[in-house]
């Protein structure tokens, strides 16, 4: 079982639909949570933190749920520009270790 | 210097070739981070530096790559004997000390094993 689980999609919607993502993680031990974007053949990118009060930037929604180990992106009002991969991420730090785990991501399709 | 540089964009090797590969983190950054990425897959990670110290390898890092960071500044990752299977993008990420830091990645080395 891989450590963090998404739908690999694709989600083809259209523009101003909502489109949500979820995740969910395996290892209880993790303590940060980020949604990064990867365009294609580019770099992945950091979108934003998740945190468990819930947080917001913009159109982006992002929100934790610690008990079932859940994480979920939601966009509001896509745009042709949101089309890329959204790599659900988490980070666990013990002892020597620190480093960020991938889903294998999601891909986004806004179609016009 | 505003973000992770790595080197070369591209590189295509015969088979049983040696290659090396070069990231020059953000400056002020102390940990820096290996992974690796095929097509349809997310980053794997491969090896973290604190400074010059190599504090964890991946199981994916065979016996045939190794990755240096001589003075905690600049890192090397040679693949020694490359295979075909070694071919994928090559990401170097970069942070600050801390909890909580997403970490920002460079533009990373497309490796093509022929």
């Amino acid at each position: 079982r891989k450590e963090v689980e998404q739908d690999p999609g694709p989600f083809n919607v259209p523009e101003g639909a909502t489109v949500a993502f979820n995740c969910t993680y395996s290892n209880s031990a993790s303590q940060s949570f980020f949604w990064y974007r990867q365009d294609c053949r580019k770099e992945p990118k950091l979108l934003m933190s998740v945190y468990s009060s819930g947080n917001e930037d913009g159109r982006f929604t992002a929100q934790l749920n610690r008990a079932s180990q859940y994480i979920s992106l939601l966009i509001r009002d896509s745009k042709l520009s949101d089309s890329a991969t959204y790599l659900c991420v988490v980070r666990t730090m013990n002892g020597a270790t620190n480093k960020l785990i991938f889903g294998t991501g999601t891909l986004l399709a806004v179609q016009p | 210097d505003t973000g992770v540089s790595q080197n070369p964009r591209h590189k295509i090797t015969k088979r049983g070739q040696n290659v090396t590969f070069r990231c020059d983190p953000i400056s002020e950054h102390n940990r820096l981070y290996w992974y690796r990425q095929t097509l349809g897959q997310g980053p794997e990670f491969l090896t973290y530096f604190q400074n010059e110290a190599q504090l964890e390898k991946s199981r994916l890092l065979s016996d045939r790559f190794s990755a240096e960071r001589p003075k905690g500044s600049f890192s090397t990752l040679e693949i020694q004997r490359t295979e075909q299977g070694d071919s994928a993008m090559y990401l170097c990420a970069s942070s600050s000390s801390g909890t909580g830091y997403g970490y920002t990645f460079g533009s990373g080395t497309r490796l093509t094993v022929v």
